[in-house]
């Protein structure tokens, strides 16, 4: 299964784009790049995925290089309820998912 | 509305006791998924299941039994065997686990602590 890096922790101000990197240089051709988010004490909720191409829906965007070793998740005006535990998966053969230790993003006002 | 539920939401146990966790989804997914994260962890996944009748051991499974009777329903049951059964809980389900085009849907969580 494809790992994941991602840093321990970063901040951003409300109201301005948070920018989550995650490496995976190992992610075969077949395996997606998945985003959860969990806040405290919660289930993981899920933000978005994707292959190969941009991706982009209400909560979030993905961009991910041309050679797929690493993508950005793009919040793009923060607010103080995006604080949480961010975490980038590539997925794995049968579905299963293999979590990290995640980001830990703090919106600050 | 369609979702997964856990319950209960917090659960006492004694030492030597079994306890099962109750996950119920009406999405009509096909994989459900255990998952057991400590404190400032990530998640572990304990065990999963792609069909009905037919179950498969996760990463840390020892000390844990699940059976899949119903499509919907995946209990866990967390034995004396377990050394340290203290966590969060984690049910997932996806709706085909065969392709890896498809997120998860978790539920809130059953916190486990023993007394």
């Amino acid at each position: 299964d494809a790992k994941t890096t991602q840093p321990p922790s970063m901040d951003c101000a409300e109201g301005r784009a948070a920018n989550l990197p995650c490496n995976h240089s190992t992610i075969s051709g077949n395996e997606y790049v998945y985003w959860y988010r969990q806040i405290h004490s919660q289930g993981p909720q899920y933000i978005i995925h994707g292959l190969k191409n941009n991706e982009t829906n209400e909560m979030a965007s993905l961009i991910i290089t041309e050679d797929r070793k690493s993508s950005t998740l793009i919040l793009p005006h923060a607010t103080l309820r995006d604080t949480a535990v961010y975490y980038c998966i590539v997925g794995t053969s049968y579905g299963k998912l293999t979590f990290g230790q995640g980001t830990i993003l703090t919106v600050h006002p | 509305d369609g979702g997964i539920t856990q319950s209960p939401k917090y659960l006492f146990r004694k030492e030597g006791q079994n306890v099962t966790l109750s996950c119920e989804q009406n999405l009509n997914h096909d994989a459900m998924y255990w998952y057991r994260q400590d404190p400032g962890q990530g998640l572990r996944l304990i065990y999963y299941s792609q069909i009905v009748n037919d179950f498969q051991k996760g990463d840390i499974a020892e000390g844990y039994s699940v059976s899949r009777e119903k499509k919907e329903s995946f209990p866990l049951t967390v034995t004396s065997a377990q050394k340290n059964p203290t966590a969060f809980y984690l049910c997932a389900s996806t709706e085909d686990s065969s392709s890896t085009n498809y997120g998860y849907t978790f539920g809130s969580g059953t916190r486990l602590t023993v007394v």
